[in-house]
């Protein structure tokens, strides 16, 4: 595609179940992001991938949190048993790899836990 | 690891005059610049960005300096129009490590008519 596409848009789960939120990069870019913006806020590091491998993990907040990247293209980010606090944002962005540059953000998956 | 901080958090200025927004950042290594507008509901996208080479650039009515003995950058905005009003998100980052980017907390621009 020509952009970072996310689904779902957006999520409305009960307290304690599973979600899975999916992100697929712009075809060819070796690295993938994922933060989590609240509302107010600037976006939060969780996690980075260059190819399939997690390059940095140290954002998850907790072991609630899982990504993973098997192919080096598409990413699903995990969240088990989840809470009210987790209701934010999540974005998803790419880039080349090669090198800090521009950072192609997907339009986000809006996750609301009652 | 790097701390980004940024200010004003808000900024409201009339129409026509600048704008200028302000980040420091603490990772002396730290080469790259990029700053991002986010529109209401929107994704980032990114305006304009620098590296250490360089201390000012410049791209119509955007322009970024860079200081790198004080450690610090700035998003300066002339002749402000509507299409403006966003929210600008700066970030500084090593270039041995293009992982943990770190965003500063934002600043929300509106633009008075």
């Amino acid at each position: 595609g020509a952009g970072v596409s996310q689904t779902p848009s957006n999520k409305v789960t009960e307290k304690g179940k599973y979600v899975e939120l999916r992100c697929d990069p712009i075809s060819g870019h070796t690295a993938l992001y994922w933060y989590r913006q609240s509302l107010g806020q600037g976006p939060e590091f969780l996690i980075y991938f260059q190819g399939t491998g997690a390059a940095d993990d140290s954002g998850l907040p907790n072991d609630r949190f899982f990504a993973v990247r098997p192919e080096g293209s598409v990413s699903t980010l995990k969240i088990q048993r989840t809470e009210r606090g987790d209701s934010a944002v999540y974005l998803c962005a790419s880039s080349p790899g090669l090198g800090p540059g521009e950072l192609f953000f997907g339009e986000g998956s809006r996750l609301t836990v009652l | 690891g790097e701390n980004v901080e940024q200010h004003p958090s808000t900024l409201s200025v009339q129409e026509g005059d600048s704008a200028v927004i302000k980040c420091t950042y603490s990772d002396s290594a730290s080469n790259y610049f990029p700053w991002y507008k986010q529109e209401l509901g929107k994704r980032p996208q990114l305006i304009i960005d620098i590296r250490s080479n360089v201390g000012e650039k410049k791209d119509q009515r955007i322009a970024v300096t860079l200081n790198k003995t004080a450690k610090h950058f700035s998003l300066h905005i002339t002749e402000t129009q509507p299409e403006d009003s966003a929210v600008y998100f700066c970030a500084a980052i090593p270039y041995s490590s293009a992982s943990k980017i770190i965003f500063g907390s934002g600043t929300r621009l509106s633009i008075r008519p």
